[in-house]
């Protein structure tokens, strides 16, 4: 059972490139969701979806776009990657959004803009 | 906005002492639950308490809730080395939809 696997672990980007950090759970999990840490800031959530086709905005959600075709993926697109967004993004799944669940998270994806 | 506060935010304690650390958040909530994360990891959950809870304990770990207060805490008794990492509270906001949001975290050190 391999839980939330993230791809890449490490990324470096230059200014005004695209990517996309992938996401996946075999949890049969709902719930899946974005966020990125940053020193001294804690975690803070991008973007969410409770099932297959349905997103919604976080916290901080400009320069992100998500998509949830099924509901083991979960992919974070950068659409044109800025230095502000040079940190660590974990994903995480629940079971549900609405029962009292624990969320499991990736190993993270260190992402560097230069 | 960040809903979890912790408290302190860094604690160096000496092996076999307890370390209490503390989360104050702001709106109403389903639970809140406390993670861990070892330096350069994902987190791990630890504990999960109701919002019509008031104590849990799991192993080493005890975590309170006062509702009235909008605060928790979370006691590591016996800590050991290896419980050298950063802990966070988040909470589960009451609603459809709930976002788990979470604190700033407090970095724990226990010494050998």
């Amino acid at each position: 059972n391999a839980g939330v696997t993230q791809t890449p672990k490490f990324q470096v980007l230059k200014t005004g490139q695209s990517m996309t950090l992938q996401c996946a759970q075999d949890m049969n999990h709902e719930y899946m969701s974005w966020y990125r840490q940053d020193p001294g800031m804690g975690l803070r959530l991008i973007h969410y979806s409770v099932g297959a086709g349905i997103t919604d905005q976080g916290e901080v959600p400009n320069g992100y776009n998500v998509s949830r075709s099924t509901t083991e993926d979960f992919p974070l697109r950068l659409l044109s990657a800025a230095p502000s967004q040079t940190s660590v993004y974990f994903c995480a799944s629940r079971r549900d959004s609405y029962m009292n669940t624990e969320a499991f998270f990736g190993q993270g994806t260190r992402l560097t803009v230069v | 906005s960040q809903q979890g506060e912790e408290d302190p935010q860094a604690l160096s304690i000496q092996e076999g002492e307890n370390a209490t650390m503390n989360c104050s958040y702001k709106t109403s909530i389903n639970n809140l639950q406390w993670y861990r994360q070892n330096s350069g990891r994902g987190l791990v959950h630890l504990i999960l308490i109701r919002s019509n809870e008031r104590e849990k304990h799991s192993g080493r770990l005890r975590v309170t809730l006062d509702t009235s207060k909008k605060s928790s805490s979370l006691l590591i008794t016996a800590s050991r080395a290896a419980d050298t990492a950063s802990y966070f509270c988040a909470t589960d906001q009451a609603g459809a939809n709930s976002k788990l949001t979470f604190g700033k975290g407090i970095t724990l050190s226990v010494r050998p």
